[in-house]
Order: structure tokens, then C-alpha cells, then sequence
């Protein structure tokens, strides 16, 4: 059973242009939720999804980022016109149906904006 | 004031010592709790949940005291391989699935 899978694992991008990650969930898992951990920070709620459903956004940013979790497919985090202080690791976890409390997180994509 | 406190050390110990971690929540009302390891740039994993009347698996037991609303992870006979940073995670429950993590405590166990 595959853990759950983020890609790509680093990315770099320029100041104003778009991040696109992506993170699918372990086999079974229909929850996903979105983290994303400053330097010397502790790992900070984005989002929490289910299918086709935001549940939760109340960690995101009011502007430039989105997420969704189609029907078909992996879950994407979409951050517009990127900026330095966008710079960070986002991690992606995911949990069963019936045991939401139990989180599996995935390697995590290191964004770095230059 | 943060969700949830941890003081981040660095605690630097022998092999074969005993360690311990504490951790405050804000949150009265939190239901579940958890710890969790992080190796240098690597995700979480999950160690352990933490339950009201304590709970131990091999040489990791956990605490939880609600009234004082801390939690702690205590180590035993520490290896090499304990070395990471230990993040305890509250889970408030009433806000949704969404879990509030501390900014961890770095563990090195010394040969």
C-alpha cells in the first residue's frame, strides 16, 4: 500500500509566477488536508478536503491560494503570483473515512521562490 | 498564545539515558493528542496517540494530564536512531479535522 505521494518534491519558481502541488492520498484515504511549515516553524493547517468538497479553509491564505480534490485524481494546491515568503514545505496528509484523526503525511514539496 | 507549547531544546543526551518531553495546549476543549517525529526534511510520522489514562509502547510512554492541559513523551534507554525532533499535535476537534502542531523539541542521543 503506497504511502501518500507529493509531487514534484522541490520546485523552484520566480517571483509572480504560479506553484501547482499535488498530493495524492493513501489507497482508501478520502481525506486530505494541506500543511505548510515555515523555516524554524512548526507545520501550520492550510486546508482540509474531502472529495470534491472543501470542508475546512480556515488556515489559507486569503488570496493567491486555492485547493481542490476532484473527483478523479490527486489533490492540488495552487499558489498565484508567488512571492519570497512563499518559501516553505507543504506537506499533505491524508486519513480514512473512519478514522479522520489518524494523519499519514506525505514527503512534502519544498517550494522555493527566487 | 500558540495553540500548543513545546519547548524546542535542542536536548543533547547519552545513549541509554532517559529523556523527557513536555508540551501546554490552549485549548480546553481538545480531544485528541498525538505525538509525532520528524527527521531532518522529512514529513511527520506518527509515534504515538496519547490517551487519558496513559499509554507506553516499548520504551515510549506518553501522558496526558487535562487538567493542567500539558502532555508528555517519555523515553527510555535512548538509541542513536531517537535523534529527530519530537512535535506534539492537538486536535481541537470541534474546529474540524485540522491539527495544531507544535514547533517541536530536537532530540540528539550522543554515542
Amino acid at each position: 500500500n503506497a504511502g501518500v505521494m507529493q509531487n514534484p518534491r522541490h520546485l523552484v519558481r520566480r517571483r509572480g509566477q504560479e506553484a501547482r502541488l499535488r498530493c495524492s492520498p493513501m489507497k482508501g484515504h478520502s481525506h486530505v488536508y494541506w500543511y505548510r511549515q515555515l523555516p524554524e516553524e512548526g507545520l501550520k493547517f492550510m486546508v482540509y478536503l474531502q472529495k470534491e468538497n472543501i470542508i475546512d479553509e480556515s488556515g489559507m491564505p486569503k488570496e493567491r491560494f486555492s485547493a481542490e480534490f476532484p473527483k478523479e485524481g490527486p489533490s492540488i494546491l495552487r499558489i498565484q503570483q508567488v512571492v519570497r515568503g512563499d518559501s516553505a514545505a507543504y506537506f499533505c496528509a491524508s486519513s480514512p473515512p473512519d478514522r479522520a484523526y489518524e494523519q499519514y503525511f506525505g514527503p512534502g514539496t519544498r517550494l522555493t521562490v527566487t | 498564545r500558540k495553540e500548543v507549547e513545546q519547548d524546542p531544546g535542542p536536548f543533547n543526551v547519552p545513549e541509554g539515558a532517559t529523556v523527557a518531553f513536555n508540551c501546554t495546549y490552549s485549548n480546553s476543549a481538545s480531544q485528541s493528542f498525538f505525538w509525532y517525529r520528524q527527521d531532518c526534511r522529512k514529513e511527520p510520522k506518527l509515534l504515538m496517540s496519547v490517551y487519558s489514562s496513559g499509554n507506553e509502547d516499548g520504551r515510549f510512554t506518553a501522558q496526558l494530564n487535562r487538567a493542567s492541559q500539558y502532555i508528555s513523551l517519555l523515553i527510555r534507554d535512548s538509541k542513536l536512531s531517537d535523534s529527530a525532533t519530537y512535535l506534539c499535535v492537538v486536535n481541537p476537534k470541534q474546529t474540524g479535522n485540522q491539527f495544531y502542531f507544535g514547533t517541536g523539541t530536537s532530540l540528539t542521543v550522543i554515542p
